[in-house]
């Protein structure tokens, strides 16, 4: 099984800062690798899939990239409505996610 | 629009059964590949089974052992998972995804809560 680790667990950020969020991938992924987000009570909710293409909606503050091991989302200005928690997700090798790493306001 | 909605959650004791349903909507429903994901309480996301478009093929997460059946009804386009033989690590909210090309979730319903406990 392909483990997914997420850093930071959280990560407090001042509204129109950048957040920089990481995943790594115990083997490679190559560009199977998705990023959803979730708000409390919520479905998840795609954002990005193949690393760096955005879904449909989706603001460009929204950015992925990455390749193998290593994937990074930058939300470039955090917007209220962005506070959340975002998981990866590789599906590669069936499909599995990381433990997601919450954004809060700080 | 695409609209995903399970239902079939509920309390159940150990050892037990459950039948959850997905009632698809908005799309052509026999094209897609379908998942369940379910998320333990204040827990992350964690893929349980998958099917293809045609039914023909399923796969499970190990954690299944055999307990829960994913099928679908494409003439009604439904999707279910029947759960057997629960247990209390099983209590989680599960989701119905559409699957793109068998790759990622791009649709999501909104969740039915099973609890498992005596």
């Amino acid at each position: 099984e392909i483990v997914m680790t997420q850093s930071p667990a959280t990560l407090s950020v001042s509204p129109g800062e950048r957040a920089t969020l990481s995943c790594r991938a115990s083997q490679s992924v190559s560009i199977n690798l998705a990023w959803y987000q979730q708000k409390p009570g919520q479905a998840p909710r795609l954002l990005i899939y193949g690393v760096s293409t955005r879904a449909t909606g989706i603001p460009a503050r929204f950015s992925g990239s990455g390749s193998g091991t290593e994937f990074t989302l930058t939300i470039s200005s955090l917007q209220s409505e962005d506070f959340a928690v975002y998981y990866c997700q590789q599906y590669n090798n069936w499909w599995t996610f990381g433990q997601g790493t919450k954004v809060e306001i700080k | 629009e695409v609209q995903l909605v399970e239902s079939g959650g509920g309390l159940v004791q150990p050892g037990g059964s459950l039948r959850l349903s997905c009632a698809a909507s908005g799309f052509t429903f026999s094209s897609y590949e379908m998942n369940w994901v379910r998320q333990a309480p204040g827990k992350g996301l964690e893929w349980v089974s998958y099917i293809s478009g045609g039914g023909d093929t399923m796969y499970y997460a190990d954690f299944i052992k055999g307990r829960f059946t994913i099928s679908r009804d494409n003439a009604k386009s439904s999707l279910y998972l029947q759960m057997n033989s629960l247990r209390a690590e099983d209590t989680a909210v599960y989701y119905c995804a559409r699957t793109f090309s068998g790759r990622y979730n791009d649709y999501w319903g909104q969740g039915t809560l099973v609890t498992v406990s005596s």
